[in-house]
């Protein structure tokens, strides 16, 4: 049971440039949640989902998308990467029912 | 939503205990308060979560007033261990579609 994975961990991307976050669990939670983490501004929510098909905006989600095709996965995409998007993104799943969440290890994205 | 308050930083020796309030004005009814714990580089992880009065786990207790516009989180006794940001988080348990946003957090500092 690994909980919340993230991959990459890590990645440095050039201004224009795509790329997808993949966040798999294995605990067969409804809910997914894609927050950034950029410092002294605490963790601010991107995207959401309530279910498989199923997505949401956050507080801040321009210049990025998401997709729920399996419950287990939540994808997070940067069509066209800025460096205002340099953070650390943080992918978190909740089972429906109780409001705990849990979070993977986060994925350190730089775009120069 | 419920907008969350909290002290932006706090500072303890170790084997005192640290209470660190949070402020929700505009809870809902079916609203429940939760508290994280997050070091860095890592993701917030759940540290407890109330409804009202007072709640205890083997990590720290939550006290809650009756009017439910506030809440503290107590942390017995700390060690440089605890040195982390804790998050209180304010949200319905058993509704869906919710978009939960995290406050800035408290930087909690732990000394010898």
């Amino acid at each position: 049971n690994a909980g919340v994975t993230q991959t990459p961990k890590f990645r440095v991307l050039k201004t224009g440039q795509s790329m997808t976050l993949l966040c798999a669990q294995d605990m067969n939670h409804e809910y997914m949640y894609w927050y950034r983490q950029d410092p002294g501004m605490g963790l601010r929510l991107i995207h959401y989902s309530v279910g498989e098909g199923t997505t949401a905006k956050g507080e801040v989600p321009d210049g990025y998308n998401v997709s729920r095709l399996k419950k287990q996965n939540f994808l997070l995409g940067l069509e066209s990467a800025a460096p205002s998007q340099t953070s650390v993104y943080f992918c978190a799943s909740q089972v429906a029912g109780a409001n705990v969440l849990t979070f993977g290890a986060g994925s350190r994205l730089t775009v120069l | 939503l419920a907008k969350t308050t909290q002290p932006i930083s706090m500072d303890s020796y170790e084997g005192q205990e640290v209470n660190i309030t949070c402020s929700h004005n505009n809870i809902a009814t079916n609203d429940y308060i939760t508290w994280y714990q997050q070091f860095p580089s890592q993701g917030p992880r759940f540290i407890i979560q109330g409804y009202k009065t007072k709640v205890t786990n083997e990590v720290a207790s939550l006290f809650i007033p009756a009017d439910r516009k506030s809440s503290t989180l107590s942390l017995p006794r700390v060690s440089l261990s605890d040195t982390a940001v804790y998050y209180c988080l304010v949200g319905p348990s058993n509704q869906a579609g919710t978009a939960l946003i995290f406050g800035k957090g408290t930087t909690l500092s732990v000394s010898s």
